[in-house]
């Protein structure tokens, strides 16, 4: 298997742009999770799915961040308007059983 | 979420056995213990999980004594690409989200 594959690998966009994330899990996951790391506060969950409904996202500013997944196989982490401290590395990781995540290899995103 | 407490660093040499322990004074019944490991730019790597006693894998040994306060993943004779971050997690069995803490940040020289 190829693992959790993640596009783009780097994205640099202007504050108040859109920004859209890509994740493809491992196949046969259930479970699909989106992270977001910084110096500052370390590793984030921001939203989780199990059979591509969401679970928990009280981790993700919702005026501005929306996560999907509409197919088994897909999941899209958006944000719109961009800003400066949404700049970090957001990982994406799916799993069948909740502890033993496998981990993308992030996207890094800088908003100037 | 039983809150886990672990070392902001520690350091040491190749060939040694290392030993990083977590306090989770606060586990519940239905919590299991996971470690992961977090190289520099990449993303986390599950390393180990365990509920009780002794864990062994082909990576690191996992100790958990009897009450379960506290746990200590052990790394036997390490080598310089073990230099990495450490998570000590606690979460409920089944369809519970894992907390990631600061994580312990081991350097391993030569």
């Amino acid at each position: 298997d190829a693992g959790v594959i993640q596009s783009p690998r780097h994205e640099v966009t202007e504050m108040g742009q859109e920004v859209t994330l890509r994740c493809k899990p491992i196949s046969g996951h259930d479970y699909l999770f989106w992270y977001r790391q910084t110096m500052m506060q370390g590793l984030e969950l921001l939203v989780y799915f199990n059979n591509k409904a969401v679970m928990d996202d009280s981790g993700m500013p919702k005026d501005r961040f929306s996560a999907k997944m509409p197919n088994a196989s897909f999941s899209t982490l958006k944000i719109q308007p961009s800003e400066p401290r949404d700049s970090a590395v957001y990982f994406c990781a799916s799993s069948s059983r909740v502890h033993e995540q496998f981990f993308g290899p992030g996207t890094r995103l800088t908003v100037l | 979420l039983a809150k886990t407490t672990q070392p902001i660093s520690m350091d040491s040499y190749e060939g040694q056995e290392v030993n990083i322990t977590c306090s989770h004074n606060n586990i519940a019944t239905n919590d299991y213990i996971t470690w992961y490991q977090q190289f520099p730019s990449q993303g986390p790597r599950f390393i180990i999980q365990g509920y009780k006693t002794k864990v062994t894998n082909e990576v690191a040994s996992l100790f958990i004594p009897a009450d379960r306060k506290s746990s200590t993943l052990s790394l036997p004779r390490v080598s310089l690409s073990d230099t990495a971050v450490y998570y000590c997690l606690v979460a409920e069995g089944a369809g519970t989200a894992l907390i990631f803490g600061k994580g312990t940040t081991l350097s391993v020289s030569s």
